[in-house]
């Protein structure tokens, strides 16, 4: 079955310091996407990244930078130098190509505050 | 990014009484999805609609839960008889134009049971 781990429910950094969010994902299928996005406190659902399952290469995108490793299935988001608009809470999420549909299946999210 | 638009933001209810909620995914889009996010937890799917059909529902989507496309770029979510466990933040979203995997979600609407 399809499932979405993310462990950390809240972390709290000082501003300017890394920041590690940890995915781990359940599938069966071979061909698959995983994504993250973050939510703000105004609510609303910003699409972050897309990785497709035979892409493993790293990507960097200013201070974020995300970790595929398919081998121990994660799926890891990190920002460098956090800020405090980094505050929100971040959702790693699962798309199975089988599923024909696209629908997501979202993790727990991990809530980050960054502090002054 | 592209926009999704839903209406209202904030829709409050009694309690038995029938909700809809509208959504304007983005243009000339096929697919597009319903959402629900309890208030803490996490985002969890409701139903997939392409081309004017229900293409994926999930346990949550019972009888209770409708989706329709009243006109060529609305599409409507309606509750039934609502009950206090569907206050929620409801969300449509929409794969980009031009197609692709991610999804570009609405701005949310807050349904609030009382």
């Amino acid at each position: 079955a399809q499932k979405v781990t993310q462990a950390q429910t809240e972390i709290s950094v000082v501003e300017k310091e890394d920041v590690t969010l940890d995915c781990v994902y359940e599938t069966r299928d071979t061909t698959y996407y995983l994504f993250w996005y973050k939510q703000p406190p105004s609510g609303e659902l910003v699409f972050l990244i897309r990785r497709n399952s035979f892409d493993e290469q790293n990507e960097i995108s200013g201070r974020y930078s995300w970790n595929f490793q398919k081998s121990t299935s994660s799926f890891n988001f990190t920002i460098t130098a956090s800020q405090v608009v980094d505050s929100a809470v971040y959702f790693c999420a699962l798309s199975e190509v089988t599923s024909n549909t696209g629908k997501l299946i979202f993790g727990q999210g991990t809530t980050l505050q960054v502090k002054p | 990014e592209p926009e999704v638009t839903q209406t209202p933001s904030h829709q409050v209810t009694q309690m038995g009484q029938e909700v809809i909620l509208r959504c304007v995914p983005i243009s000339n889009h096929l697919y597009f999805y319903w959402y629900r996010q309890i208030l803490g937890q996490k985002v969890e799917f409701l139903v997939s609609f392409y081309n004017n059909e229900i293409s994926e529902k999930s346990e949550i989507f019972d009888d209770q839960f409708s989706v329709e496309r009243p006109d060529g770029s609305n599409f409507t979510l309606k509750i039934r008889s609502t009950k206090l466990e569907d206050s929620a933040m409801y969300f449509c979203a929409s794969p980009p134009e031009g197609g692709g995997d991610e999804q570009f979600f609405g701005p949310g609407t807050r349904l609030t049971v009382l």
